[in-house]
């Protein structure tokens, strides 16, 4: 089993509909981090997490600690969102990632 | 100017050659990853460095070697080339202590025939 599961490994969804993608780990962690992998490749940092919830624009990110679980959320998707999101653990001073979720907005 | 740069972006190769993937940055952190990615799998570790000095094996680094030339630079060299060594290989940095956040080169596609 993974350290770090996400799901849905992919989702379809129609401009404006409020998305959510969840990210699960097993091991103890000091932070959780939200990427985002455009399809050139590139991959940036979105939020990192240690307790509770940060909002930037239209994403969302919560963890709950006790749980072992994180969502990030996108409020009035675009098309522009279309990218793969990536969830990864820090521990130990190194990450461990998820394996991503693929989110495609339909105009 | 990109703050972690990768050098080639995209590079073809046959089985049996030596490559060597390089990573500079501007960004003056002590730490510096190498990972690849292969589809359905997540990012996974090759090669860290906490600083010029210091060099570790990650999760798969059997068929690889690095250097670290400098604070700035560091490069990931496949010694003999295999095809399953093919994928998308990504450098980034961070900054000690603190939550590890990560800063991302734009990634080299190799493909090895």
């Amino acid at each position: 089993k993974n350290e770090v599961e996400q799901s849905p490994q992919n989702l379809t969804a129609q401009e404006g509909e409020f998305i959510t993608i969840n990210c699960s780990y097993s091991v103890g962690i000091s932070a959780l981090h939200w990427l985002q992998q455009h399809p050139g490749g590139g991959i940036v940092s979105l939020f990192m997490l240690s307790s509770g919830k940060k909002k930037h624009g239209r994403l969302i990110a919560t963890i709950n600690i006790q749980e072992k679980h994180s969502s990030l959320h996108i409020t009035a998707s675009h098309p522009r969102d279309s990218a793969v999101y990536i969830c990864a653990v820090a521990r130990n001073e190194k990450l461990t990632f998820g394996t991503g979720t693929r989110l495609t907005i339909i105009p | 100017d990109a703050d972690v740069t990768q050098t080639p972006r995209n590079r073809i190769t046959k089985t049996g050659k030596r490559i060597m993937l390089e990573c500079s940055q501007t960004k003056g952190h002590d730490r510096m990853y190498w990972y690849r990615q292969d589809p359905g799998l997540g990012l996974r570790l090759i090669y860290y460095s906490f600083d010029v000095k210091d060099i570790n094996k990650g999760e798969i680094s059997d068929g690889y070697s690095v250097s670290r030339q400098a604070q700035a630079k560091f490069s990931l060299s496949l010694e003999s080339a295999i095809p399953n060594q093919t994928a998308l290989y990504f450098c980034a940095t961070s900054d000690p202590g603190g939550p590890n956040e990560q800063f991302f080169g734009p990634g080299t596609r190799l493909t090895v025939l």
